[in-house]
C-alpha cells in the first residue's frame, strides 16, 4: 500500500542536543511538507519541497532543517536553536502544486527532557 | 485575527444525529476547501476536497462552501461512534505550491 512513514513515533531530546525525524514515501508524490500541531494552534508550516535538491521555509522555519535529496524522503533535523520543541510532528506530501489535498504520515511526538 | 477560525468544541452528539462543523475565513482568495479527520495521536485523513462554492456529498459527508459569506460546513449523517475524532478545515488559494491553511480543528465525540 501506498503512504507516507514517519519515524520514530516518540522522541525524547535532551537540551541542545539536534534531532532527526524521519519521512519517506512511497506515493510517487513531488512535493512533501512539515507541519507542527500545537494544541489550540492548529497546523503550522515548517518547511516544504516541490522537487528534489529544493525546498522553502515556512511560516516557522527558525530552529529547523530539511533535505531533500531523493523524492521519496524529506527528513526534518530539530536543531539546539529551536527553544521550544516539544510537540506532535507531521510529514505530508502532495501531487505537484498541491491540487488534491496532503496525504499525512502518522507523526512523530518528540519531547524535550 | 486569525485567516481560518473554526469553534475548538468539544461537541458531543448522540449517535444517529446530524453533526454541522463549521469554518469562517477572511481571505478572499481562497478557492479550495478541505475538511481533514485527525484520530488522537494520528495523522489527518482527507475526507473532502471542493473547489469554489457549491455542495459536495460523499457518503455520509456533505461538504458546502458559501464564498460569499466567507463560510465552509461539513455535515456528517447519521453520525457513529467512530466518527469521534478531531475534524479540521482547510483552504488554499491558488498559489504557486498552494499554501494550505488549516483550522484549528473541532474535537467532536459521539455518544453510543
Amino acid at each position: 500500500d501506498g503512504g507516507i512513514t514517519q519515524s520514530p513515533k516518540y522522541l525524547f531530546r535532551k537540551e541542545g542536543q539536534n534531532v532527526t525525524l524521519s519521512c519517506e514515501q512511497n506515493l510517487n508524490h513531488d512535493a512533501m511538507y512539515w507541519y507542527r500541531q500545537d494544541p489550540g494552534q492548529g497546523l503550522r508550516l515548517i518547511y516544504y519541497s516541490q522537487i528534489v535538491n529544493d525546498f522553502q521555509k515556512g511560516d516557522i522555519a527558525e530552529g529547523y532543517s530539511v533535505s531533500r535529496e531523493k523524492k521519496e524522503s524529506f527528513p526534518l533535523t530539530v536543531t539546539s536553536a529551536q527553544k521550544n520543541p516539544t510537540a506532535f510532528y507531521l510529514c505530508a506530501s502532495s501531487p505537484s502544486g498541491g491540487v488534491g489535498g496532503y496525504t499525512f504520515g502518522s507523526g512523530t511526538r518528540l519531547t524535550v527532557v | 485575527q486569525k485567516e481560518v477560525e473554526q469553534d475548538p468544541g468539544p461537541l458531543s452528539v448522540p449517535e444517529g444525529a446530524i453533526v454541522s462543523l463549521n469554518c469562517t475565513y477572511s481571505n478572499s482568495a481562497f478557492q479550495y476547501f478541505m475538511w481533514y479527520r485527525q484520530y488522537s495521536r494520528k495523522g489527518p485523513e482527507l475526507l473532502m476536497y471542493t473547489y469554489s462554492s457549491g455542495n459536495k456529498e460523499d457518503g455520509r459527508f456533505t461538504a458546502q462552501v458559501d464564498k460569499s459569506s466567507k463560510y465552509i460546513s461539513l455535515f456528517i449523517r447519521d453520525s457513529q461512534p467512530s466518527d469521534s475524532a478531531t475534524y479540521l478545515c482547510a483552504m488554499s488559494d491558488f498559489g504557486g505550491y498552494q499554501k494550505v491553511t488549516f483550522g484549528t480543528g473541532t474535537k467532536l465525540q459521539v455518544i453510543p
